[in-house]
C-alpha cells in the first residue's frame, strides 16, 4: 500500500464511451502525476499538477482530459478513444512542486482496454 | 537533456545467484538517481535512492547501488536473488528542478 489508490483496476470500454479514471492520495502531497505505461515502450509522463494547477501536458490528446479538484485527487477523463490507448495508467504523486527533487509514490494502475 | 538507457530488456538469473542491472544517464547538471521495481499487475514501488553523500546507497529486499559520477552509471545489485524478486525494474533520473525521466525498464527473470 503505497498510499496512492486508483478505480477501477481494470476498464474495458469501447471507442464512443466517456469514462473517468480516478486517482487518491493519502499522503499530504502537493502534486499529481497521470502516466501511461504501454507494452514495450518506456513509461511516458502525459499530466502534471502541482497545487491543483496544470503545469505540464506532454502533447497528449484531446481525448484525454485531467481534472485536479483538489490536492489529493486526480482525474483522467476519457473520450473516443481509438485501440492504441489500451495500456496501463498509472498515477503517482509527489511531495513539492512538479517533480522537483522527491521520488514519486505510484497507484496500483488501471488496466483500460479500449474495445 | 536528461535520458536514463537500461541496456538490458530482461536478465535471466538463477535463483540464489547475484544480479546486476546496469542503468546509465545522460545530463549535464547534478542529478538524483532512483530505482522503481513493477510487479506483475501492480504500480511502481520506491527500491532506492541516490540524492548525494555516499554513492553507495542501500534500498529495500536487499538491493543496492552505486552512482559512478565518472561513468554516468547508476547500477543495481543484488547478491543473491530470490524467486520473489521477478519483476520489471526501472531507473530513473531527475536533475534538481526537474521531471523525472524513466528508463525502458529491465524485466528479470530468475530460474530455478
Amino acid at each position: 500500500e503505497t498510499g496512492v489508490t486508483q478505480t477501477p483496476r481494470h476498464l474495458v470500454m469501447g471507442m464512443t464511451n466517456k469514462k473517468s479514471l480516478k486517482c487518491e492520495q493519502h499522503l499530504g502531497h502537493n502534486a499529481m502525476y497521470w502516466y501511461k505505461q504501454s507494452a514495450k515502450k518506456p513509461l511516458e509522463l502525459m499530466f502534471v499538477y502541482s497545487l491543483e494547477e496544470r503545469v505540464e501536458n506532454n502533447s497528449v490528446p484531446s481525448r484525454f482530459s485531467p481534472e485536479c479538484p483538489n490536492s489529493s485527487h486526480l482525474f483522467l477523463h476519457l473520450h473516443t478513444l481509438q485501440p492504441e490507448d489500451s495500456a496501463l495508467y498509472l498515477c503517482a504523486s509527489s511531495q513539492g512542486e512538479g517533480q522537483k527533487n522527491t521520488e514519486a509514490f505510484f497507484g496500483q494502475g488501471t488496466r483500460l482496454t479500449v474495445v | 537533456a536528461q535520458s536514463v538507457t537500461q541496456l538490458d530488456s530482461q536478465v535471466p538469473v538463477f535463483e540464489e545467484a547475484p544480479v546486476e542491472l546496469r542503468c546509465n544517464y545522460s545530463s549535464s547538471v547534478s542529478v538524483y538517481l532512483f530505482w522503481y521495481v513493477q510487479y506483475p499487475n501492480q504500480g511502481l514501488q520506491l527500491l532506492l535512492k541516490y540524492l548525494s553523500g555516499s554513492t553507495l546507497v542501500k534500498g529495500i529486499n536487499g538491493f543496492e547501488a552505486e552512482f559512478n559520477k565518472s561513468q554516468t552509471s547508476f547500477h543495481l545489485r543484488k547478491p543473491s536473488v530470490h524467486i520473489s524478486d521477478t519483476a520489471e525494474y526501472f531507473c530513473a533520473v531527475s536533475e534538481r528542478d526537474d521531471k523525472i525521466i524513466f528508463g525502458k525498464g529491465t524485466r528479470l527473470h530468475i530460474l530455478p
